[in-house]
């Protein structure tokens, strides 16, 4: 299993850009989310899903959206590059029984100028 | 928004000293606290989920405690090494099924 992968691994964007950032996972697991980490404040969560067409808001939706049309991906769209998106964005996954553990991605590190 | 907080932020200890860190989460609604250990330029890495109030999870000399009626965890390392210089997470998951990450405890194992 490759786990959660995320691509690409470093983007920088001028403001008012567009992008999207890819994940995917083949663990066949239901819930999938984003966060940002910026310094000082931990992971926040952006947007999350429980599984295939549907997704909730998070901590710190604002200029982000999301969508999930198959239990493998789930793209985060930046639709208007901003500099207070400069961060590093995390993707995890998990199944929807039980207590199971969250597996992260290996990041995204965004630069906006 | 809820209130997951770490103490202490960072932490330097010799190498062989043991040490603990501690995680406070809201007392209601709780499904379970998750911790991680998230090395620099890695992401994180999960360690314990734990449910039950009076749960104790090991994994080596990584150890840790949960007490839900008053909402707190506290993870133990035990003869701390150079290797386990990371930064703990802690994450609340409430009935929302959705995890709330605190800040992070910084640790710094000198040799």
């Amino acid at each position: 299993n490759a786990g959660v992968t995320q691509t690409p691994k470093f983007q920088v964007l001028k403001t008012g850009q567009s992008m999207t950032l890819q994940c995917a996972q083949d663990m066949n697991h239901e819930y999938m989310s984003w966060y940002r980490q910026d310094p000082g404040m931990g992971l926040r969560l952006i947007h999350y899903s429980v599984g295939a067409g549907i997704t909730d808001q998070g901590e710190v939706p604002n200029g982000y959206n999301v969508s999930r049309s198959t239990t493998e991906d789930f793209p985060l769209r930046l639709l208007s590059a901003a500099p207070s998106q400069t961060s590093v964005y995390f993707c995890a996954s998990r199944l929807a029984g039980g207590t199971d553990t969250q597996y992260f991605g290996p990041g995204t590190r965004l630069t906006v100028l | 928004i809820l209130n997951v907080e770490q103490s202490p932020q960072s932490l330097h200890v010799q190498e062989g000293d043991s040490t603990n860190f501690t995680c406070s989460f809201p007392s209601s609604n709780f499904y379970a606290l998750h911790w991680y250990r998230w090395e620099t330029a890695k992401s994180p890495e999960a360690l314990f989920v734990m449910t039950l109030n009076g749960d104790e999870k090991k994994k080596g000399r990584i150890s840790a405690t949960l007490n839900t009626k008053e909402g707190y965890s506290y993870l133990y390392i035990k003869g701390s090494q150079p290797e386990d210089s990371a930064t703990y997470l802690c994450a609340f998951e409430g009935s929302a099924r959705q995890l709330t990450f605190g800040s992070g405890t910084q640790l710094t194992v000198l040799p």
